[in-house]
């Protein structure tokens, strides 16, 4: 049972466009999010997070928006760039303080010049 | 600052052999997690050591080992390996506590089993 979810296992755009990335979960005991990003031949590199109080986090072309509701999550980023391509993962921990972290599949996005 | 170190980068094993993986962590922290990667599961978690204990385990099966040492290095060892145990191998480390949960990750070890 897959507690997070990346619905498009890849996304296109064009160089200066957005770039929306979309992760749902179903474990209402997740506290914590994160997105990281992955080139290849490299480990994942953490890119941005958001705590379940907040809604909203923005750190320079990155924003995650939180829907807890929904239990749905998104990451924007703008103006998109051809380094940007990369695969994104999107994960979740719960128990406050967890290091144990629930990964999507990821969603590849390329950024097209 | 150096990162996450791992070692071996690739390596190649045959059914029923066993592998161990290494992991220097940044210094000062503490914690150490491993994490499979998969192209059909994606990333998932293993187990995670904090002061040579093992605090939290995945849902894998026994083969799968892992040891913390007083300098926070770390060793995962797969024993009895099978075609499946093919995958990127991941550690990644962290400063305890606080509820950062940002994990830092090495580039990974990547095992073939033949």
């Amino acid at each position: 049972d897959q507690q997070v979810k990346q619905n498009s296992p890849s996304l296109s755009v064009q160089e200066g466009r957005i770039s929306i990335l979309n992760c749902d979960y179903t474990n209402s005991m997740f506290d914590y999010f994160l997105w990281y990003k992955k080139y290849p031949a490299e480990g994942p590199t953490f890119l941005i997070s958001i705590s379940s109080i907040k809604d909203k986090n923005e750190d320079g072309r990155f924003t995650v928006f939180l829907n807890k509701s929904a239990k749905h999550l998104s990451l924007h980023i703008v103006p998109s760039q051809p380094g940007d391509s990369a695969v994104y993962f999107c994960a979740a921990s719960g128990q406050g303080g967890s290091e144990k972290l629930v990964f999507g599949k990821g969603t590849k996005l390329t950024v097209n010049p | 600052k150096a990162g996450v170190t791992q070692t071996p980068r690739y390596l190649i094993k045959t059914r029923g052999q066993q592998v161990t993986l290494s992991c220097s962590p940044i210094s000062g922290h503490r914690s150490v997690s491993w994490y499979q990667q998969t192209p059909g599961q994606g990333l998932q978690f293993l187990f995670e050591y904090f002061s040579e204990t093992q605090r939290n385990k995945g849902n894998f099966p026994g083969r799968f080992s892992g040891r913390q040492f007083s300098n926070s290095r770390s060793e995962m060892n797969v024993s009895t390996l099978e075609l499946g145990d093919s995958a990127l191998y991941l550690c990644a480390s962290s400063v305890q506590g606080a509820g950062a949960n940002v994990l830092t990750f090495g580039a990974g070890s990547r095992l073939t089993v033949l």
